[in-house]
């Protein structure tokens, strides 16, 4: 079973639109979630951090975090086209062997079309 | 500010050479530094990271090894690469135990 699971995608949604990218992880003791933007070829820049249940708002991206569930999601607001690239989650681990290691998942790619 | 320095950018190696690739982090002390490599088309995983000079965690058996000679800076080696070292190599740092993670730009291996 992988620790941090997302969909691959593509996913694919037009400029304006609202973009959903979800996230399970395995480790329930997990307390810091973030999200990474990873433009082809560059490496992984953070765009959201989230520790506690709820909504966390940062200009045009919402992370929500449900623990209960373990399950993570960001949301984009009003696609841009610049926005097209791929979403990485990742969890730190908290327990035992995990302590304060990020894992992440696959990630997601995402297109946003003129 | 922070910053993070990388190099290589890029790095064409024949199978069997050598390799060392440098990491230095700036503006900070005592950072945790972390090794990442990324195959193509796959995730990020993570090789070694280091919570203080001269303290190595391994998190893959390889052929890779990692040193921390300073605070600052974190050095990836290999003395035999193999076809299977190919791949994106991102060092990282943070501060502190659930902070997140900042890249540096990363260095392209391909081993040949």
């Amino acid at each position: 079973q992988k620790e941090v699971e997302q969909n691959s995608g593509p996913l694919s949604v037009p400029e304006g639109a609202i973009a959903s990218l979800n996230c399970t992880y395995s480790d329930r003791g997990s307390q810091s979630f973030f999200w990474y933007r990873q433009y082809s070829g560059k490496s992984p820049e953070l765009i959201m951090s989230i520790y506690s249940n709820g909504d966390k708002e940062d200009g045009r991206f919402t992370a929500q975090l449900n623990k209960a569930s373990q399950y993570v999601s960001l949301l984009i607001r009003d696609s841009q086209p610049s926005d097209s690239a791929t979403y990485l989650c990742a969890v730190q681990g908290r327990g035992g062997t995990s302590y304060g290691k990020l894992t992440f998942g696959q990630g997601t790619i995402l297109t946003v079309h003129p | 500010s922070q910053t993070i320095h990388q190099w290589p950018a890029t790095l064409v190696q024949p199978v069997g050479s050598p390799l060392s690739l440098e990491c230095t982090v700036e503006g900070t002390s005592n950072p945790n530094l972390y090794w990442y490599r990324q195959a193509a088309g796959r995730g990020l995983q993570l090789l070694f990271y280091s919570v203080g000079i001269g303290q190595i965690s391994s998190e893959v058996p390889q052929n890779l090894s990692a040193s921390r000679p300073q605070d600052r800076q974190f050095i990836l080696s290999s003395k035999k690469l193999l076809l299977s070292d190919s791949g994106f190599y991102l060092c990282a740092w943070s501060v502190g135990q659930e902070a997140p993670l900042h890249f540096g730009n990363g260095t392209r291996l391909t081993v040949t």
